[in-house]
């Protein structure tokens, strides 16, 4: 079936590094690939999305990438800040199918 | 306010028993969900229904029953609740699919379920 592999599953960074969070899809036909942040006890929130028919997205310091032939994409958040800290989910979906494959989630630590 | 919501937050109760969880959404979409985050924090999707009608059901047991009385509303009733139905259930809900807006998620803050 349709799966979706998230790495690294825990990530501390120290404040004002990058993170890289990384996903691979299986379902080539996926062409919807969101991001979620979830804080403690709160609900997924959506910060960035990526389409099929782009490579590249950003937003402030969130930027997305996507490589269609390797099934990859990945979130890439830059000068972090401690209120960063959460699980951050990914997730493939293909438009009109109502079927999200979420990734396992990557907990990122920002240390002051 | 415009939003997902979800009635009750907290649910705890006793193996056996029938319970179920409200979602409304006022945000005008067609397509609801509805997802089950475990203990370990994986999100998997349990329904999808659009327009009222069951699009996805991801072999979840025939104990869990979704009913949507109109596009805004997707309740889900668990019959004969047991220790592994306890994790967090949340709402969905996404526009349609001829919009640039499609397929963003919004979801609802979540019900906690704890079958003791």
């Amino acid at each position: 079936g349709e799966n979706v592999e998230q790495h690294p599953s825990t990530l501390s960074v120290q404040e004002g590094d990058s993170a890289v969070i990384k996903c691979t899809y299986s379902d080539s036909a996926s062409n919807y690939f969101p991001w979620y942040k979830q804080e403690l006890g709160k609900r997924p929130q959506l910060i960035i999305d990526i389409r099929s028919n782009v490579g590249e997205k950003k937003d402030q310091r969130i930027a997305v990438t996507l490589n269609k032939t390797a099934k990859h994409f990945s979130l890439h958040i830059t000068e972090t800040q401690p209120e960063d800290s959460a699980v951050y989910f990914c997730a493939a979906a293909l438009s009109g199918t109502y079927k999200y494959i979420f990734g396992t989630g990557t907990r990122l630590k920002v240390l002051a | 306010d415009t939003a997902v919501s979800q009635t009750p937050k907290y649910l705890v109760t006793q193996m056996g028993n029938d319970k179920s969880i409200k979602c409304e959404q006022n945000l005008g979409h067609d397509t609801m969900y509805w997802y089950k985050q475990d203990s370990k924090k994986f999100l998997k999707i349990m329904f999808s229904y659009n327009n009222k009608e069951l699009i996805i059901n991801e072999t979840v047991p025939n104990r869990f029953s979704p009913k949507s009385p109109d596009k805004a509303h997707l309740n889900l009733h668990i019959n004969s609740l047991e220790l592994g139905d306890s994790a967090v259930y949340f709402c969905a809900s996404s526009p349609r699919d001829n919009t640039f807006r499609t397929d963003t998620q919004y979801f609802g803050p979540g019900t906690r379920l704890t079958v003791l």
